[in-house]
């Protein structure tokens, strides 16, 4: 099974700042032929379901403000948000689609300093 | 618009049984592969089981495999989950999800979910 793991597991920033989230696979999850990473990260909020933000690791699901960025290849991944904001305060989830079983990492938590 | 309603869950003894359902409009049933993802109380996602359209692939996490059954009725344009022999660590919110020929298994359309409990 791919292994994804998150860090950090949680996360306080300032409105207006810079969030990272990391995301890393135990094994590569770009497939040559046709230069995709199997790669998603999904936003939760309290009592919703996961809601999509990006698939092939960087393109952008529609709606999703352009504040978010999607970054990196093969076992390393980025979730960058440039300027947070107050309804940003979720859990973020990395999940690999290159293999089954999918999974998920542990999930990151982020809020508000 | 594409909607997903889970319905099915409910309280239940290990050892038991329990059949989720979820119901899917807006979009052509029979061309999706559909999945079951699960979340326990406070804890991440995880996922379960995917079914093709027409029925002639199933995959399942190891977690569940020999326990539960994935199947679907397009006629119906339901998806189901049969569930058997049910532990406490299967207590959970169970979510269909779908993808797409673009996203692949990247989940762009999930239900509000469907709370299973298992305890005695």
């Amino acid at each position: 099974d791919i292994m994804m793991t998150q860090s950090p597991d949680s996360l306080a920033v300032s409105l207006g700042e810079r969030a990272t989230i990391n995301c890393k696979s135990s094994q590569s999850v770009f497939y040559s032929s046709n230069n995709n990473n199997y790669l998603a990260w999904y936003q939760q909020k309290p009592g919703q379901p996961p809601k999509l933000l990006f698939y092939w690791a960087s393109t952008r699901e529609s709606g999703v403000p352009d504040r978010f960025r999607g970054s990196g290849s093969g076992t390393d991944f980025t979730l960058t948000i440039s300027s947070l904001q107050a309804e940003d305060v979720a859990v973020y989830y990395c999940q690999q689609y290159y293999a089954t079983p999918y999974t998920f990492g542990q999930g990151t938590k982020l809020e508000i300093k | 618009q594409v909607q997903l309603v889970e319905s099915g869950g409910g309280l239940v003894r290990p050892g038991g049984s329990l059949r989720l359902s979820c119901a899917a409009s807006g979009f052509t049933f029979s061309d999706y592969f559909i999945n079951w993802i699960r979340q326990a109380p406070g804890k991440g996602l995880e996922w379960v089981s995917y079914i093709s359209g027409s029925s002639s692939s199933t995959n399942y996490a190891d977690s569940v495999k020999g326990r539960f059954t994935i199947s679907r009725d397009n006629a119906k344009n339901s998806l189901y989950l049969q569930m058997n022999s049910l532990r406490a660590e299967d207590t959970a919110v169970y979510y269909c999800a779908r993808g797409d020929s673009m996203r692949a298994a990247a989940l762009g359309y999930w239900g509000q979910g469907t709370l299973v409990t298992v305890s005695s």
